[in-house]
Order: C-alpha cells, then structure tokens, then sequence
C-alpha cells in the first residue's frame, strides 16, 4: 500500500517555464502536508507547509485538495536554482511518529 | 547555532560489526526523529523520540536500537551490521512532534560489506 504517490520524473523544464507536480495520499484523515526540497546528496529541507485554503511563496504556491487526496505544487518563471528533487510528505494520523515521505519528483531545469 | 549535526558523515563496515550513529540538535526541540533513504525507496522512519525519556518504533525498527541521551541527543545503534542496511541516514528533530516542520541533519552514508 503506498501512502504517498508521486510521479519520479524527471521532469526537464526550460528556464523560465511554469511547471507544475501533484502528489496522491492515500489516508483520509491526514491532517498535515508539506512540500520539502532534496537537493542531490543533502538533506531535505522544508519548502512550504500545505494549508487547506492554498498557500503561495513568492513563485511557488501549494494547494490541498482534500476530496481528492492530492496536493500540488506550482513553480512559476523557473530559475536553474529550482533543480532538485521535491518530496510530497504528509503526516497521516498527526501524531508523534513521524511523516510519511513521498519518493519525490526529480525537476531538472535547462538553460 | 548549527541546527542539526551528525557525526559520522561516511562509515564503512564490514557484515557483523556494530556502530553508533551520533546526532544532535541545539534548537531545543522537543521530537528527535531517525529515517533512512535508500533509492527507489524514499525516506522511512526507524525510531523517534517524541520527547526526552521515550523512544518509539517507526517503519523499519529491526536490527537498530535507539538512545535518547538527553534533549539534545539522539543515537541509533547498528549491533550487527548486514549488508541490507547500506544506507544514507537522516536524523531529525522538531519542536512538537510530526505536524511541525523537521529540521534535518547533513546525513551520514553508510556502506555494509
């Protein structure tokens, strides 16, 4: 059973470009969702949390479809910078054991 | 203030012998959290302490241990190390537990021979 679905990629995108990822959970009840950024042999780092309502940072905006069990992440005007890989996580039961880790989706930006 | 820090960055082993991965944190956090990535596999928790004095299985507990030290501190014990466990290990701490942002350590890769 796999709790968190993302598509591996990658996803090539020309510089400049509006790329966008979704990401399936599969537990109802979650409660909390985020987006982290994985950059290649380093730790993931925090992105954006994922609120109900959708939220947006600058050129990325994250949005929680709760009916569906999906949540996007959207980058717009992309910069080479933005090439990583993206991990959905989702924290199934809001307890204290952990989150729950997508694969991630690799984004390579090309100049 | 380093966030957090693992030490040791690389470790090489041979099968059957044992290790102690060390891991810090001096942002006072409450939840100290161990996962492992492998690839094709994503992260998985192996154990997590919620709060100083309590440690708890997560995914993938066989064939590590954990000490909660102290706040601060968090290690994960390999007593017998096997090859299956050739991995990058991650540890991670939060101010509450899990529907907070975790902050990650740099990782230490490990490699089971």
């Amino acid at each position: 059973r796999k709790e968190v679905e993302q598509d591996p990629g990658p996803f090539n995108v020309p510089e400049g470009a509006t790329v966008a990822f979704n990401c399936t959970y599969s537990n109802s009840a979650s409660q909390s969702f985020f987006w982290y950024r994985q950059d290649c042999r380093k730790e993931p780092k925090l992105l954006m949390s994922v609120y109900s309502s959708g939220n947006e940072d600058g050129r990325f905006t994250a949005q929680l479809n709760r009916a569906s069990q999906y949540i996007s992440l959207l980058i717009r005007d992309s910069k080479l910078s933005d090439s990583a890989t993206y991990l959905c996580v989702v924290n199934p039961g809001g307890g204290a054991d952990g989150l729950t880790f997508g694969k991630g989706t690799h984004l390579i930006i090309q100049p | 203030n380093a966030g957090v820090t693992q030490t040791p960055k690389f470790q090489v082993l041979k099968t059957g012998q044992s290790m102690t991965l060390q891991c810090a944190q001096d942002m006072n956090h409450n939840s100290m959290y161990w996962y492992r990535q492998d690839p094709g596999m994503g992260l998985r928790l192996i154990y997590y302490s919620a709060s100083e004095g309590t440690t708890d299985k997560g995914e993938v507990p066989n064939g590590y241990n954990v000490s909660r030290l102290n706040k601060r501190e968090f290690s994960l014990r390999l007593e017998s190390a096997a090859p299956s466990q050739t991995s990058v290990y991650f540890c991670a701490s939060s101010e509450v537990p899990s529907y907070n942002e975790q902050f990650f350590g740099p990782g230490t890769r490990l490699t089971v021979l």
